[in-house]
């Protein structure tokens, strides 16, 4: 079974500065990774996604996150925060190819990001 | 083009009473997914189609649950003698294929069951 943990529920920044929002996940396998966001009365958007591929991952609007195996992280960035950014962000596993949970999401609990003028 | 679109976006329903949701998702996307989004649980997996495989039903909480898809593009979630537990927002998605690809998402259904 895979799962993510977001290890902040809440971050609030200011406008302009950096966003690092944190996902740890763990899987038996190579996982499929994806950052979803989700603007308030908006549905799901994804940001990026991580497929064994380049462990570096750039996204939509300038957000980007590292896949490191060795710490089973999968960090989200951007290097500067805009007021539209506020939202929830949640960190996503996807099963196994060939698996009977493949294409089946597993959400993380979502961390709400505040942008301060 | 037209993105994935769910109705009602609002129900209201007593306890006990049956339900529908409906989703349609994008035209010639094979695979379609429910998820179920409550505080308590978070965003949860319910249910996956995938062509004319039979479905995922793994996720789906209880009996009470179940949904089709009819023609391999509509689904129908039907929650049968609905609890206040059921109350939540559902989700629908869809992707041109199961697995990675990317699945855009419509903007849910909120269920209250008063």
């Amino acid at each position: 079974a895979q799962s993510v943990t977001q290890l902040d529920s809440h971050v609030s920044v200011s406008e302009g500065t950096p966003v690092l929002l944190r996902c740890n996940y763990s899987s038996s396998y190579s996982p499929s990774l994806f950052w979803y966001v989700q603007h308030p009365n908006k549905g799901l958007q994804l940001l990026l996604k991580y497929t064994s591929a380049a462990t570096l991952v750039k996204g939509i609007n300038g957000f980007e996150a590292e896949f490191k195996k060795s710490e089973t992280s999968f960090h989200l960035t951007k290097p500067s925060a805009h007021m539209s950014d506020a939202a929830e962000y949640f960190c996503v596993v996807s099963g196994p190819a060939g698996g009977t949970s493949y294409g089946k999401l597993t959400f993380g609990q979502g961390t709400i990001l505040t942008v301060h003028p | 083009g037209a993105g994935v679109s769910q109705s009602p976006s609002n129900k209201v329903t007593e306890k006990g009473k049956d339900v529908e949701l409906r989703c349609d998702p994008i035209s010639g996307h094979t695979a379609l997914y429910w998820y179920r989004q409550s505080l308590g649980q978070g965003l949860e997996f319910l249910i996956y189609f995938q062509g004319n495989s039979a479905p995922d039903k793994s996720g789906l909480p209880s009996d009470r649950f179940s949904a089709e898809r009819t023609g391999g593009s509509v689904s129908t979630l039907t929650i049968q003698r609905t609890q206040q537990e059921d109350s939540a927002v559902y989700l629908c998605a869809s992707s041109l294929a199961g697995g990675e690809y990317e699945q855009y998402f419509g903007p849910g259904t909120r269920l209250t069951v008063t």
